[in-house]
């Protein structure tokens, strides 16, 4: 079936460091990709999405790369902000409701 | 973006009592909702999907008796937990889809039952 498998965390990083958040999936015929976000205290927001290969998901100064040949979403932000603290959570979409990643907490310090 | 709310945001109730979790879609129509369920620092688990007017389908292992979901109207969908338990304790979430293939989320419901 359908899965995904994301880095584990915590990851803690300085401001203005580079961030790069591991995801792979592995799933049937070709899925949509996303990252969703969950500040503390609050529900998922979709950050970005990728639909098919080589399509590139970009926000908030986030970005992600569908890679089908290495069936990899991987998350990066060129320089972090303490406000960019919360849960990443990778998930794809196939033929079936999204299917999410475990979340990687990232804290972001001063 | 689209918004979804949930109420209440948290709730407490005994062990036996049953609880009721609203989740609304407020600027779509959302003609499928899901229902999730979120352990402390682990990931969604998608218990339920149900449409608009048709029964909830459940995922292995979720027991459709004990989590009642209503999907009466396309802005509207309400879980039921039936005399609960402390390991039902959790983090509730909902996500409403329309037209697209997006889901949007509410911002969870955090159930405690003593």
């Amino acid at each position: 079936g359908n899965s995904v498998t994301q880095m584990e965390g915590p990851v803690t990083l300085s401001e203005e460091a580079f961030l790069t958040i591991n995801c792979t999936y592995t799933a049937t015929g070709y899925p949509s990709l996303f990252w969703y976000v969950q500040y503390p205290g609050e529900g998922l927001q979709l950050l970005l999405k990728a639909t098919k290969a080589d399509d590139k998901g970009s926000n908030k100064g986030f970005e992600a790369t569908y890679r089908k040949e290495t069936t990899s979403f991987h998350l990066e932000k060129g320089s972090v902000q303490v406000s960019d603290s919360a849960v990443y959570f990778c998930a794809l979409r196939g033929n079936t409701p999204l299917v999410f990643g475990k979340g990687t907490r990232l804290s972001v310090i001063a | 973006g689209a918004v979804v709310s949930q109420h209440p945001s948290w709730v407490i109730c005994k062990s036996g009592t049953s609880v009721k979790i609203e989740c609304r879609s407020l600027d779509f129509q959302a003609t499928t909702m899901f229902w999730y369920r979120q352990f402390p620092k682990q990931s969604l688990m998608l218990m339920a999907t149900s449409n608009e007017g048709s029964k909830a389908t459940y995922e292995q292992g979720v027991e459709k008796d004990k989590f009642l979901i209503n999907h009466a109207s396309l802005t509207l969908s309400t879980l039921t937990v039936t005399s609960a338990h402390p390991e039902d304790s959790s983090f509730y979430i909902c996500s409403g889809q329309g037209q697209g293939e997006t889901q949007y989320f509410g911002p969870g419901t955090r159930l405690l039952v003593l």
